[in-house]
């Protein structure tokens, strides 16, 4: 894969559940990002983190709630999910180094009964 | 404000033909354009970048992509089609790091035997 790792791959969660998807990179990248993919819809960027700080929030509902708590690390936890947030959630992450590449975990594949 | 069109949601081409993926973006800035490919339950993987340097850009697997500024395209080509470029690609553009890095809708490229 691409140094960029996401557990786990899939969850199955009810509408009161709370769980926390993880994304850690070991490129030794400073910044991460969360995306939420869906059918038959553009990538949607949801937060970024630069050195473990947010630096944007794109008018994500607060059910979704990113914490990043160094810079290897990045989690997205998730409480009163609705089914229309089912989806693949994709982590990525990027170096100034390296312009604007973003490097992609696998995803999670989240899906909200 | 920055934009990215990818022309068709699906192409199929028969092995061993040519591969032409479209892609218009409009950007205030000199932006970086990239071409990611993802295949079935996997994350976003970089085929090539553009970033000022050369305007034909050469990726991955065969594939290259040529940067025209008078027609705002960066067009994704390759001679050859495989079956294992059966997958889905991304044209994308940035111009100021990540919140400014917008993905197109995606093309979904089939190839039959």
């Amino acid at each position: 894969e691409t140094g960029v790792t996401q557990t786990p791959r899939h969850l199955v969660m009810g509408m009161t559940n709370k769980k926390s998807l993880k994304c850690e990179q070991h490129l030794g990248h400073n910044a991460m990002y969360w995306y939420k993919q869906s059918a038959k819809k553009p990538l949607e960027l949801m937060f970024v983190y630069n050195f473990k700080e947010q630096t944007e929030n794109n008018s994500v509902p607060s059910r979704f709630s990113p914490e990043c708590p160094n810079s290897s690390h990045l989690f997205l936890h998730l409480h009163t999910l609705q089914p229309e947030d089912s989806a693949l959630y994709l982590c990525a992450s990027s170096h100034p180094a390296e312009g604007e590449t973003q490097y992609f975990g696998p995803g999670t594949r989240l899906l909200v009964l | 404000a920055q934009s990215v069109t990818q022309l068709d949601s699906h192409v199929s081409v028969s092995e061993g033909t040519p591969v032409l993926l479209r892609c218009n973006y409009s950007s205030s800035y000199s932006p970086s354009l990239f071409w990611y490919v993802q295949h079935p339950n996997k994350g976003l993987q970089l085929l090539l970048k553009y970033t000022s340097a050369a305007t034909l850009v050469k990726g991955i697997n065969g594939f290259e992509a040529e940067f025209k500024k008078s027609e705002t395209s960066f067009h994704l080509t390759k001679p050859s089609a495989h079956m294992s470029d059966a997958a889905e690609y991304f044209c994308v553009v940035s111009d100021g790091g990540g919140f400014k890095t917008i993905f197109g809708a995606g093309t979904r490229l089939f190839v039959k035997a």
